[in-house]
């Protein structure tokens, strides 16, 4: 059964800094990865879909890769804003449920001006 | 604006009470899914539904039961046999099976039951 691991849990940074936030998934057999944010008390945002095909995604300061040998796929953030805080999700479509997705259990980022 | 609306935000319930979860969605997309946040938890699947008048169930279906009547709407019971069904709970729609189908979400109904 598919699993994702999302690492680290939590992340605290200054404002400016660069970072990378990391998800791992144990079945490769994927349609699409993607990344996702929520807001506290909201639904989630769609940020980036990379196809199985793909390598990587860009829109604005954030870059998401995807190595599905390995399992992997990193979200890159670039020049952290305090409007960045907010829990980022990543999820899989597995090949079993047809276009729905396993989801991780979240990364939470603080951004601190 | 195109979106998903669920319906309401906040909802209370006496223990032993069934409850309906509304979505909604004018994005004229074809699948919809109903999905579970509790915290420390990831997003779990409770049913999905790929076509009016079909559903699948996810992994957590027990307790829960679903209708597709209409293409736009995809409401969500939560019956008195679920046995913790105080979460927040997410409606979720995508244009359907392919690799470029992102998952679009609504603002998520916090159900509490006591």
């Amino acid at each position: 059964k598919q699993e994702v691991t999302q690492i680290p849990a939590a992340l605290s940074v200054p404002e400016g800094e660069n970072l990378v936030l990391n998800c791992s998934f144990t079945d490769s057999a994927i349609y699409n990865l993607q990344w996702f944010r929520q807001d506290p008390g909201k639904g989630l945002t769609s940020l980036l879909l990379i196809q199985s095909s793909q390598r990587e995604q860009t829109s604005g300061r954030l870059n998401a890769s995807l190595d599905k040998s390995s399992g992997r796929s990193t979200l890159y953030i670039a020049a952290s804003q305090p409007g960045d805080s907010a829990t980022y999700l990543c999820a899989v479509s597995h090949n079993q449920a047809g276009t729905a997705l396993i989801f991780g259990k979240g990364t939470t980022l603080s951004v601190s001006s | 604006d195109g979106g998903i609306t669920q319906s309401p935000k906040y909802l209370f319930r006496k223990e032993g009470q069934n409850v309906t979860l509304s979505c909604e969605q004018n994005l004229n997309h074809d699948a919809m899914y109903w999905y579970r946040q509790d915290p420390g938890q990831g997003l779990r699947l409770i049913y999905y539904s790929q076509i009016v008048n079909d559903f699948q169930k996810g992994d957590i279906a027990e307790g829960y039961s679903v209708s597709r009547e209409k293409k736009e709407s995809f409401p969500l019971t939560v019956t008195s046999a679920q046995k913790n069904p105080t979460a927040f709970y997410l409606c979720a729609s995508s244009i359907g099976q392919g690799e470029n189908s992102p998952l679009h979400f609504g603002n998520g109904t916090r159900l509490t039951v006591t």
